[in-house]
Protein backbone atom coordinates (compact mmCIF):
# COMPACT_ATOMS: atom_id res chain seq x y z
CA UNK A 1 0.00 0.00 0.00
CA UNK A 2 0.91 3.51 -0.18
CA UNK A 3 3.40 5.21 2.54
CA UNK A 4 3.11 8.37 4.06
CA UNK A 5 5.89 9.67 6.41
CA UNK A 6 5.15 12.08 8.79
CA UNK A 7 8.06 14.14 11.05
CA UNK A 8 8.41 14.21 13.73
CA UNK A 9 7.68 11.85 15.44
CA UNK A 10 7.85 13.83 19.00
CA UNK A 11 8.23 17.22 19.33
CA UNK A 12 8.86 19.15 23.05
CA UNK A 13 8.94 22.61 22.42
CA UNK A 14 9.10 25.67 24.81
CA UNK A 15 5.62 28.07 25.39
CA UNK A 16 5.34 30.61 22.57
CA UNK A 17 7.97 28.95 19.64
CA UNK A 18 6.75 28.09 16.07
CA UNK A 19 6.96 24.21 15.32
CA UNK A 20 6.63 22.82 11.69
CA UNK A 21 5.29 19.23 11.15
CA UNK A 22 5.94 17.35 8.00
CA UNK A 23 3.57 15.09 5.91
CA UNK A 24 5.07 13.32 2.85
CA UNK A 25 3.88 10.69 -0.22
CA UNK A 26 6.80 8.60 -0.78
CA UNK A 27 5.09 6.66 -3.45
CA UNK A 28 2.41 8.77 -5.12
CA UNK A 29 0.91 11.80 -5.59
CA UNK A 30 -1.38 13.28 -2.86
CA UNK A 31 -3.74 16.36 -4.34
CA UNK A 32 -5.24 16.12 -0.60
CA UNK A 33 -3.84 15.75 2.54
CA UNK A 34 -5.97 16.23 5.17
CA UNK A 35 -4.71 16.87 9.32
CA UNK A 36 -5.87 15.88 11.99
CA UNK A 37 -5.59 16.48 15.68
CA UNK A 38 -6.19 14.20 18.60
CA UNK A 39 -6.42 14.40 22.48
CA UNK A 40 -5.39 11.92 24.83
CA UNK A 41 -8.60 8.93 25.34
CA UNK A 42 -10.33 10.78 22.56
CA UNK A 43 -10.76 10.46 18.57
CA UNK A 44 -9.12 12.41 15.59
CA UNK A 45 -10.69 15.38 14.83
CA UNK A 46 -10.33 16.80 11.24
CA UNK A 47 -8.51 20.14 11.34
CA UNK A 48 -8.24 21.32 7.60
CA UNK A 49 -8.19 20.04 4.11
CA UNK A 50 -5.05 20.92 2.35
CA UNK A 51 -4.93 20.69 -1.71
CA UNK A 52 -1.87 21.64 -3.60
CA UNK A 53 -1.47 24.87 -5.22
CA UNK A 54 -4.32 26.17 -3.18
CA UNK A 55 -5.08 27.63 0.16
CA UNK A 56 -5.82 24.78 3.08
CA UNK A 57 -10.33 24.95 4.29
CA UNK A 58 -10.14 24.97 8.07
CA UNK A 59 -12.77 22.93 9.83
CA UNK A 60 -14.74 25.78 11.90
CA UNK A 61 -13.25 26.61 14.95
CA UNK A 62 -9.79 25.89 14.13
CA UNK A 63 -7.66 28.89 13.85
CA UNK A 64 -5.73 29.33 10.35
CA UNK A 65 -3.66 31.99 11.81
CA UNK A 66 -2.83 29.62 14.64
CA UNK A 67 -2.45 26.80 12.67
CA UNK A 68 -0.35 27.78 8.76
CA UNK A 69 -0.71 25.01 6.67
CA UNK A 70 1.28 25.18 3.38
CA UNK A 71 0.98 22.10 0.21
CA UNK A 72 3.68 23.62 -1.80
CA UNK A 73 3.65 19.74 -4.03
CA UNK A 74 2.10 17.25 -4.52
CA UNK A 75 4.13 15.08 -2.09
CA UNK A 76 4.51 17.06 0.59
CA UNK A 77 2.34 19.12 3.19
CA UNK A 78 3.32 20.80 6.25
CA UNK A 79 1.47 22.39 9.88
CA UNK A 80 3.12 24.87 11.36
CA UNK A 81 1.59 25.61 14.87
CA UNK A 82 2.49 28.56 15.55
CA UNK A 83 3.46 30.40 19.27
CA UNK A 84 2.44 27.38 20.12
CA UNK A 85 1.33 26.84 23.97
CA UNK A 86 0.37 24.17 26.34
CA UNK A 87 -3.07 23.99 25.13
CA UNK A 88 -1.77 22.89 21.85
CA UNK A 89 -0.01 19.94 23.45
CA UNK A 90 -1.68 17.02 21.79
CA UNK A 91 -1.07 14.29 18.80
CA UNK A 92 -1.29 15.37 15.13
CA UNK A 93 -1.54 13.32 12.20
CA UNK A 94 -1.96 13.82 8.48
CA UNK A 95 -3.40 11.25 5.94
CA UNK A 96 -3.40 11.65 2.34
CA UNK A 97 -5.51 10.93 -0.56
CA UNK A 98 -3.58 9.06 -3.78
CA UNK A 99 -6.46 9.73 -6.48
CA UNK A 100 -8.89 12.82 -6.87
CA UNK A 101 -12.26 10.72 -6.43
CA UNK A 102 -13.56 11.93 -3.11
CA UNK A 103 -14.36 8.28 -1.88
CA UNK A 104 -10.04 7.08 -2.93
CA UNK A 105 -8.94 5.51 0.47
CA UNK A 106 -6.71 7.42 2.89
CA UNK A 107 -3.25 6.79 3.64
CA UNK A 108 -2.44 8.24 7.47
CA UNK A 109 0.96 9.30 8.61
CA UNK A 110 2.32 7.70 12.09
CA UNK A 111 1.77 10.94 13.79
CA UNK A 112 3.57 13.41 15.88
CA UNK A 113 3.35 13.93 19.20
CA UNK A 114 3.39 17.77 21.02
CA UNK A 115 4.13 18.78 23.92
CA UNK A 116 4.29 22.26 24.93
CA UNK A 117 5.99 23.82 28.25
CA UNK B 1 -23.82 17.04 10.73
CA UNK B 2 -22.34 13.68 10.37
CA UNK B 3 -21.95 12.12 14.07
CA UNK B 4 -19.67 8.55 14.76
CA UNK B 5 -20.60 6.47 17.87
CA UNK B 6 -18.89 3.92 18.62
CA UNK B 7 -19.61 1.04 21.51
CA UNK B 8 -18.71 0.19 24.03
CA UNK B 9 -16.04 2.80 24.72
CA UNK B 10 -13.89 0.07 26.48
CA UNK B 11 -14.21 -3.41 26.33
CA UNK B 12 -11.89 -6.43 28.10
CA UNK B 13 -12.57 -9.96 27.57
CA UNK B 14 -10.23 -13.06 28.43
CA UNK B 15 -7.82 -14.83 25.18
CA UNK B 16 -10.27 -16.72 22.61
CA UNK B 17 -13.59 -15.30 23.36
CA UNK B 18 -15.06 -13.32 19.49
CA UNK B 19 -16.24 -10.28 20.03
CA UNK B 20 -17.99 -7.48 18.03
CA UNK B 21 -17.49 -3.94 18.25
CA UNK B 22 -20.49 -1.62 17.36
CA UNK B 23 -20.34 1.87 14.89
CA UNK B 24 -23.50 4.18 13.78
CA UNK B 25 -23.85 6.92 12.05
CA UNK B 26 -26.32 9.61 12.17
CA UNK B 27 -25.99 10.61 8.03
CA UNK B 28 -26.53 7.37 5.62
CA UNK B 29 -24.91 9.10 2.52
CA UNK B 30 -21.48 8.19 2.81
CA UNK B 31 -19.16 6.61 0.23
CA UNK B 32 -17.13 4.27 2.35
CA UNK B 33 -16.80 2.99 5.80
CA UNK B 34 -13.23 2.31 7.27
CA UNK B 35 -12.53 0.28 10.49
CA UNK B 36 -8.79 1.32 12.07
CA UNK B 37 -6.18 0.11 14.70
CA UNK B 38 -4.95 2.93 17.04
CA UNK B 39 -2.04 1.57 19.41
CA UNK B 40 -0.76 4.10 22.00
CA UNK B 41 0.60 6.81 20.94
CA UNK B 42 0.97 5.42 17.45
CA UNK B 43 -0.87 6.08 14.12
CA UNK B 44 -3.66 4.37 12.53
CA UNK B 45 -3.87 0.91 10.74
CA UNK B 46 -6.10 0.30 8.32
CA UNK B 47 -8.22 -2.80 9.10
CA UNK B 48 -11.19 -3.29 6.31
CA UNK B 49 -12.37 -0.54 3.85
CA UNK B 50 -15.89 -1.24 3.01
CA UNK B 51 -17.78 0.69 -0.11
CA UNK B 52 -21.29 1.92 0.07
CA UNK B 53 -22.03 -0.81 -2.04
CA UNK B 54 -20.61 -3.43 -0.37
CA UNK B 55 -22.17 -5.40 2.54
CA UNK B 56 -19.12 -6.58 4.04
CA UNK B 57 -15.37 -7.14 3.84
CA UNK B 58 -13.05 -9.65 5.38
CA UNK B 59 -9.34 -10.09 6.53
CA UNK B 60 -8.40 -13.09 8.47
CA UNK B 61 -9.98 -13.41 11.67
CA UNK B 62 -12.02 -10.08 11.31
CA UNK B 63 -15.11 -9.63 9.78
CA UNK B 64 -16.78 -6.11 8.95
CA UNK B 65 -20.18 -5.06 7.90
CA UNK B 66 -22.18 -2.07 6.99
CA UNK B 67 -25.82 -1.17 6.68
CA UNK B 68 -26.05 2.27 5.33
CA UNK B 69 -29.87 2.00 6.12
CA UNK B 70 -29.47 1.52 9.63
CA UNK B 71 -26.81 3.68 9.26
CA UNK B 72 -24.30 0.65 11.33
CA UNK B 73 -21.33 -1.11 11.33
CA UNK B 74 -19.99 -4.00 13.16
CA UNK B 75 -16.61 -4.96 13.21
CA UNK B 76 -16.15 -8.92 14.65
CA UNK B 77 -13.12 -10.18 15.98
CA UNK B 78 -12.83 -13.79 16.47
CA UNK B 79 -10.47 -16.14 18.64
CA UNK B 80 -8.98 -12.79 20.09
CA UNK B 81 -5.24 -12.61 20.91
CA UNK B 82 -3.75 -10.21 23.96
CA UNK B 83 -2.24 -8.67 20.70
CA UNK B 84 -5.61 -7.37 19.46
CA UNK B 85 -5.30 -5.06 22.64
CA UNK B 86 -5.73 -1.57 20.85
CA UNK B 87 -8.19 1.26 20.68
CA UNK B 88 -10.66 0.49 17.18
CA UNK B 89 -11.55 3.50 15.25
CA UNK B 90 -14.76 3.29 12.97
CA UNK B 91 -14.90 6.30 10.36
CA UNK B 92 -17.29 7.16 7.38
CA UNK B 93 -16.25 8.82 4.39
CA UNK B 94 -18.61 12.06 3.46
CA UNK B 95 -19.30 14.46 0.48
CA UNK B 96 -16.46 15.80 0.40
CA UNK B 97 -14.00 12.90 1.13
CA UNK B 98 -13.66 14.28 4.41
CA UNK B 99 -12.94 11.45 7.23
CA UNK B 100 -15.09 11.98 10.30
CA UNK B 101 -14.01 9.04 12.98
CA UNK B 102 -16.01 7.63 15.75
CA UNK B 103 -14.09 8.02 19.79
CA UNK B 104 -13.26 4.52 19.32
CA UNK B 105 -13.40 1.66 21.82
CA UNK B 106 -10.28 0.61 23.74
CA UNK B 107 -10.41 -3.16 23.65
CA UNK B 108 -7.63 -5.16 26.03
CA UNK B 109 -7.55 -8.48 25.52
CA UNK B 110 -6.26 -10.78 28.81
CA UNK B 111 -4.23 -13.96 28.31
Amino acid sequence: GAVVSQHPSRVICKSGTSVKIECRSLDFQATTMFWYRQFPKQSLMLMATSNEGSKATYEQGVEKDKFLINHASLTLSTLTVTSAHPEDSSFYICSARAGGATNEKLFFGSGTQLSVL
Amino acid sequence: KQEVTQIPAALSVPEGENLVLNCSFTDSAIYNLQWFRQDPGKGLTSLLLIQSSQREQTSGRLNASLDKSSGRSTLYIAASQPGDSATYLCAVYNQGGKLIFGQGTELSVKP
